[in-house]
């Protein structure tokens, strides 16, 4: 079981460019969320999936930040025109179906975004 | 807002001491999670709290939760070095589609 695997794990990135990063869930896991850690800073909610999905994304920013799940393959997030305040590292986690049991995320490694 | 508030926010300890992390929260849930996060890694599962008055212990480490209270602690028996890390409570509020609120999370240095 590879966990939940996130790609790439350093990425630079000019100011303008556009940032795409990739979690494949846990085996078994059908739910997606993605979470932004600034440096000295807890976790902020950005987004939460399924597959073809979006559930909710009321943390994500109006404007240059997309996320998906497709049916087949990764989820993505996507940053277009970065700029410097979107250095930080970003975590996916992944879950089983919701129910009645423990629901624990698991966590990818993250990949850390920075913006030049 | 849906809060969920950790304290302190810094910790400084000497090996061999106690000391306990408070997580309170600002809705209704019977869910609390407790995570571990080394510099530059992921964050690691801890405990699982599941109901009022639930205790789970692991080691020098003991999570329990009042959901009453909206309150959960994590206390630390005899810390040693090892146990130098960051700590985050989350909570699964109940009806809001399974979205994990966490909290700001406590940094511990065990000083030998």
């Amino acid at each position: 079981n590879a966990g939940v695997m996130q790609n790439p794990r350093h990425l630079v990135r000019r100011r303008g460019q556009e940032a795409r990063l990739r979690c494949s869930p846990m085996k078994g896991h059908s739910h997606v969320y993605w979470y932004r850690q600034l440096p000295e800073e807890g976790l902020k909610f950005m987004v939460y999936l399924q597959k073809e999905n979006i559930i909710d994304e009321s943390g994500m920013p109006k404007e240059r930040f997309s996320a998906e799940f497709p049916k087949e393959g990764p989820s993505i997030l996507r940053i277009q025109q970065v700029v410097r305040g979107d250095s930080a590292a970003y975590f996916c986690a992944s879950s089983p179906v919701p129910s009645a049991g423990a629901n624990v995320l698991t966590f990818g490694a993250g990949s850390r975004l920075t913006v030049l | 807002e849906l809060k969920v508030e950790q304290n302190p926010l810094f910790l400084s300890m000497q090996e061999g001491k106690n000391y306990t992390i408070y997580c309170n929260y600002s809705t209704t849930s019977d869910r609390l999670y407790w995570y571990r996060q080394d510099p530059g890694k992921s964050l690691e599962s801890l405990f699982v709290l599941l109901s009022n008055g639930a205790v789970k212990q692991e080691g020098r480490l003991m999570a329990s939760l009042d959901t009453k209270a909206r309150l959960s602690t994590l206390h630390i028996t005899a810390a040693v070095h090892d146990l130098s890390a960051t700590y985050f409570c989350a909570v699964l509020p109940i009806n809001t589609g399974n979205q994990f609120y966490f909290g700001t999370g406590t940094s511990l240095t065990v000083i030998p």
